[in-house]
């Protein structure tokens, strides 16, 4: 079935180090391609999102490109900071079911 | 507007006893959903609930574990003869259609004694 698998965690960085967290999908069809992310003590919350290929989403200096020819969709920050410490989801939809599916969420620490 | 709620926010029952947990998606919303999230896990699907069809059960970890939604409101998780293993935070969230947002409650922590 259609899903997401994402880079084990957990991912431990310097402040101010370059962040890459890699999402890889399988579906059929064209999925529409997201990133949540859950902060100490909080609900998840969308981070980003692309709805087609090539699309970038971003937010809050995170961008995320879907690369429909490597199937992927991977998250990058240039310069991470403190308060970016999270566990991060990426998850697709599909619509042959109109599905939402979460990888299992990779935990990022940041210290200064 | 209102986002998710989920009740109770906290539950401590025994081993052997049943919970229910509740959820109120936001409004108008078809999707609904059902995670468990263990601590420092990442998340567990367990059911799917889309309009008037069948839901997907295919998460529920054993015959323990239930859950129903009337119409596009309310839903109840179930779990019979709690065990400790089931311990963790039990998530709802829910969206409108298609490839929109997603939004979660805050969840129930569960602890079984």
């Amino acid at each position: 079935g259609d899903s997401v698998t994402q880079m084990e965690g957990p991912v431990t960085l310097s402040e101010e180090a370059f962040l890459t967290i890699n999402c890889t999908y399988t579906a059929t069809g064209y999925p529409s391609l997201f990133w949540y992310v859950q902060y100490p003590g909080e609900g998840l919350q969308l981070l980003l999102k692309a709805t087609k290929a090539d699309d970038k989403g971003s937010n809050k200096g995170f961008e995320a490109t879907y690369r429909k020819e490597t199937t992927s969709f991977h998250l990058e920050k240039g310069s991470v900071q403190v308060s970016d410490s999270a566990v991060y989801f990426c998850a697709l939809w599909t619509y042959n079911n109109n599905d939402m599916r979460f990888g299992a969420g990779t935990r990022l620490t940041v210290k200064p | 507007g209102a986002g998710v709620s989920q009740s109770p926010s906290n539950k401590v029952t025994e081993k052997g006893k049943d919970v229910e947990l509740r959820c109120d998606p936001i409004s108008g919303h078809t999707a609904l959903y059902w995670y468990r999230q263990r601590l420092g896990q990442g998340l567990e699907f367990l059911i799917y609930f889309q309009g008037n069809s069948a839901p997907d059960k295919s998460g529920l970890p054993s015959d323990r574990f239930s859950a129903e939604r009337t119409g596009e409101s309310v839903s109840t998780l179930t779990i019979q003869r709690t065990q400790q293993e089931d311990s963790a935070v039990y998530l709802c969230a829910s969206r409108i259609t298609g490839p929109d947002t997603q939004y979660f409650g805050p969840g129930t922590r569960l602890t079984v004694l």
